[in-house]
């Protein structure tokens, strides 16, 4: 069974561009969640899409935002992007809402900003 | 709302040592914990969860945790580590009904020969 992929692997963009990162969750799981994993902060919650729909958001300004299509498979973008998105974007996927099976994470993409 | 509290950011440990890692949490509903590992340049690969039930909890590669309500520790344990399980852990809590995971600051085990 396939696990969580996540494409690209590593990404280098300079200030102000955008950036778009893509999850497949495994297969059957609607629920994904991303975390963005820096030194300073730890993993923060993003946000998280079940059927389709944000269900839950952190607290992360507007420029971050992502949507999840009808096979399950979710994209996140962050636009005008900072040197401070510097980070590991992880993406996590469980079958149900809620991660109470516990989530299974895929291996990241590491976002460089320039 | 719920927080995570790992007491130990670096835990040094000789091989075939036993070895505990601290977690403390809070929060104002039942919850759900887990403890995850990641190796350098990996993602978060699941040890163990605690969702009800029996306290004592066996996870994958000889990790086992204990959950206890009255102190809200969920501590990590094994009681003989391998150079291979050098890397950092996780402990993260998920409010039951919730849908996010709240993480600890992380707990690198470091184990030398």
């Amino acid at each position: 069974k396939a696990g969580v992929t996540q494409t690209p692997r590593y990404l280098i963009k300079t200030r102000g561009q955008q950036v778009t990162l893509s999850c497949s969750p495994i297969s059957g799981h609607r629920s994904v969640s991303w975390y963005q994993q820096t030194p300073g902060q730890g993993l923060q919650f993003l946000f998280e899409y079940f059927s389709e729909t944000q269900r839950n958001k952190g607290n992360f300004p507007g420029r971050f935002s992502g949507r999840q299509f009808s096979n399950s498979r979710s994209e996140m973008n962050v636009s005008t992007l900072e040197l401070g998105d510097s980070a590991l974007y992880l993406c996590a996927s469980s079958l149900e809402q809620g991660g109470g099976d516990g989530y299974t994470f895929g291996s990241g993409t590491r976002l460089t900003v320039v | 709302a719920q927080s995570v509290t790992q007491l130990d950011s670096q835990v040094p440990v000789f091989e075939e040592a036993p070895v505990e890692l601290r977690c403390n949490y809070s929060s104002s509903v039942s919850v759900y914990l887990f403890w995850y590992v990641q190796y350098p340049n990996q993602g978060l690969q699941l040890l163990l969860k605690y969702l009800s039930g029996s306290t004592l909890v066996k996870g994958i590669n000889g990790f086992e945790a204990e959950f206890n309500k009255s102190q809200t520790s969920f501590h990590l344990r094994k009681p003989s580590v391998h150079i291979s399980d050098t890397a950092e852990y996780f402990c993260a809590v998920s409010g039951a009904g919730y849908s996010t995971l709240t993480f600890g600051k992380g707990t690198m085990l470091l184990v030398s020969p």
